[in-house]
């Protein structure tokens, strides 16, 4: 199973900071990578798709990069509403479909 | 607009059953793949299962494999989570999700329900 490693855990930002997350994959998945958004007691959303393709509809403060084994979701100027808790999920290879841990970002 | 509503859950001792339902409305549900998609409390998601949009080709996670079963009535736009032998660490918020591929590439589960908890417990 390709294991999903995300970093750092937790994050705790200013409302207008860049915030970069990490999701490196142990083996290679090309750009087969997907990034959600979860906030507490909510379903996941999709936000990102193929590493860099934006879902319709999210603001594109969020952005996606990467391929093989090393990924990167950044949000380029926090808003109050991105607080929440970010899953990278890899799609090429399954079963199973394997999510990371999880990256907090909360407010300093 | 496209809504998944996930039914069934609940409280059940260890070793009984639970059959979750998935309704799905505002797309054509037998086109698109399915999964279940289960959040332990306080924990990250963990994928469950998968089922082809024809119900012909069907994965489990290593966790459930030969306790769960996964189902699809296109006819009634359901999905179905047969859950047999519960454990303790079954207990989880269950989520449907619908699987979108891009014909450029890629793929992401585009739209998810709201979630059902199964709580396994004497």
């Amino acid at each position: 199973d390709i294991q999903m490693t995300q970093s750092p855990s937790s994050v705790s930002a200013s409302v207008g900071d860049r915030v970069t997350i990490t999701c490196r994959a142990s083996q290679g998945i090309s750009s087969w990578l997907a990034w959600y958004q979860q906030k507490p007691g909510k379903a996941p959303k999709l936000l990102i798709y193929a590493a860099s393709s934006l879902q319709s509809g999210v603001p594109s403060r969020f952005s996606g990069s990467g391929s093989g084994t090393d990924f990167t979701l950044t949000i380029s100027s926090l808003q109050p509403e991105d607080f929440a808790t970010y899953y990278c999920q890899q799609a090429n290879s399954f079963p199973p479909w394997t999510f990371g841990q999880g990256t907090k970002v909360e407010i300093k | 607009e496209v809504q998944l509503v996930e039914s069934g859950g609940g409280l059940v001792q260890p070793g009984g059953s639970l059959r979750l339902s998935c309704a799905a409305s505002g797309f054509t549900f037998s086109s698109y793949e399915m999964n279940w998609v289960r959040q332990a409390p306080g924990k990250g998601l963990e994928w469950v299962s998968y089922i082809s949009s024809s119900g012909s080709t069907i994965y489990y996670a290593d966790s459930v494999k030969g306790r769960f079963t996964i189902s699809r009535d296109n006819a009634k736009n359901s999905l179905y989570l047969q859950m047999n032998s519960l454990r303790a660490e079954d207990t989880a918020v269950y989520y449907c999700a619908r699987v979108e591929r891009d014909p450029m590439g890629g793929l992401g589960f585009d739209y998810w329900g709201q979630g059902t908890l199964v709580t396994v417990s004497s």
